[in-house]
């Protein structure tokens, strides 16, 4: 079955520190895509990645990195000096073929940034 | 990009009412939409699959009773919350597929507060 495990439900930094949030996923598809979204407290999905499993490359967008290792089923995100701003609720999904499409996406629970002066 | 727009944004309403979600895609064609859920403080709960034309997908465990779907146009999806109680209190948020259903991207609403007095 498909699942996607944010195991930290909150995480406090202070400014400019460092934080990686950790996505371990589960799937059965040999082809799958897989997403970070951000979401402020306003409540609006902001897109940040989309990854296929095809495509192991590291990537690197500014402050935010993606380190994607199919031998552990991880896609973790790390966000480099942080700031007050990047203070949200970050959600990791799959995508499978299999189970609707690319576009039918499995949630994690989501993981509390909070990011403090 | 593309966008995606829902409406209302908020809405409270008394327990027994219906209320209807709109979900738009402004600037593409959609046959596809995807309906979440969000209770406080927790994931996206996918809900219903909703394809032009057609009788939606609902995912296991929601009531397509309760939760009416109709996909009448290219860029329009709407939700209807039935009988409303307290408990269906929550954040709904839609997405469109702009291109294939297979492959093509996903654009987000910015998700419709709904409160069940």
């Amino acid at each position: 079955a498909q699942k996607v495990t944010q195991a930290q439900t909150e995480i406090s930094v202070v400014e400019k520190e460092d934080v990686t949030l950790d996505c371990v996923y589960e799937t059965r598809d040999t082809t799958y895509y897989l997403f970070w979204y951000k979401q402020p407290p306003s409540g609006e999905l902001v897109f940040l990645i989309r990854r296929n499993s095809f495509d192991e490359q590291n990537e690197i967008s500014g402050r935010y990195s993606w380190n994607f290792q199919k031998s552990t089923s991880s896609f973790n995100f790390t966000i480099t000096a942080s700031q007050v701003v990047d203070s949200a609720v970050y959600f990791c999904a799959l995508s499978e073929r299999r189970t609707g499409g690319y576009n039918k996406l499995i949630f994690g629970a989501g993981t509390r940034l909070a990011v403090h002066p | 990009g593309a966008v995606v727009s829902q409406h209302p944004s908020w809405v409270i309403c008394k327990s027994g009412t219906s209320v209807k979600i709109e979900c738009r895609s402004l600037d593409f064609q959609a046959t596809t939409m995807f309906w979440y859920r969000q209770f406080p403080k927790q994931s996206l709960m996918l809900m219903a699959t909703s394809n032009e034309g057609s009788k939606a997908t609902y995912e296991q465990g929601v009531e397509k009773d309760k939760f009416l779907i109709n996909h009448a146009s290219l860029t329009l999806s709407t939700l209807t919350v039935t009988s409303a109680h307290p408990e269906d209190s929550s954040f709904y948020i839609c997405s469109a597929v702009k291109g294939g259903p297979g492959t093509g991207e996903l654009f987000f609403g910015e998700g419709s507060r709904l409160t069940v007095l």
